[in-house]
């Protein structure tokens, strides 16, 4: 069974930068892409991108170029969300989700617990 | 973009009620459809994949169809544990999309 398990909570400065980690185990790392979908409070899911776990070629959505960075360490099976130059809007529950087997990159099929990072001075 | 209209935004049902959400497409996706539910300070669980089919482990009272631009989430009788909010999400064309949300309360 496929699991996803994030890193806890953060608090930072505005201007700061944060690094969520998202742990797979269950499956083979590099055939399930990897996708990260934002939620901002009160607020529904807003997809931000993937990341190519065989290549590590990421893709950003628009409004989620420039300080948003998404990486890979696959000797550990995790994928990585850095954030830079936090702003207050960044506040957010940010979430690693991939597909099963079969579906195509943009399948969410197993969940992270979700990663709280609060922006406030 | 596709933009998936999802409706209503919020209702209130009973116990053992059968209640019906919708998600329509802006233009067709096949069956490239997914229904989450999602509890106050949960990750979403996914309910539906490919329109219609039910993920292991869901109740049989969830049920999915549609294709092209028109999907439903049904759930046949309501229960206490199925009060939470509703999405759709589209993956058949980039970038994949998100129905804004059914809130599902207790009346």
């Amino acid at each position: 069974q496929v699991q996803l398990v994030q890193s806890g909570s953060e608090l930072k400065k505005p201007g700061a930068s944060v690094k969520v980690s998202c742990k797979a185990s269950g499956h083979t790392f590099s055939r399930h892409s990897m996708n990260w979908v934002r939620q901002a409070p009160g607020q529904g899911l807003e997809w931000m991108g993937w990341i190519n776990t065989n290549t590590g070629d990421p893709t950003y959505a628009q409004g989620f170029t420039g300080r948003f960075v998404f990486s890979l360490d696959t000797s550990v099976t995790t994928a990585y969300l850095q954030i830079n130059s936090l702003k207050a809007e960044d506040t957010a529950v940010y979430y690693c989700a991939s597909p099963s087997f079969g579906e195509n990159q943009f399948g969410m099929d197993a969940w992270g617990q979700g990663t709280t990072v609060t922006v406030s001075s | 973009d596709i933009q998936m209209t999802q409706s209503p935004s919020a209702m209130s049902a009973s116990v053992g009620d059968r209640v019906t959400i919708t998600c329509r497409a802006s233009q067709g996706i096949s069956n490239y459809l997914a229904w989450f539910q999602q509890k106050p300070g949960k990750a979403p669980r996914r309910l539906i994949y490919a329109a219609s089919s039910l993920q292991s482990g869901v109740p049989s009272r969830f049920s999915g169809s549609g294709s092209g631009t028109e999907f439903t989430l049904t759930i046949s009788s309501l229960q206490p544990e199925d009060f939470a909010t509703y999405f759709c999400l589209q993956h058949n064309s980039y970038p994949p999309t998100f129905g804004q949300g059914t809130k599902l309360e207790i009346k």
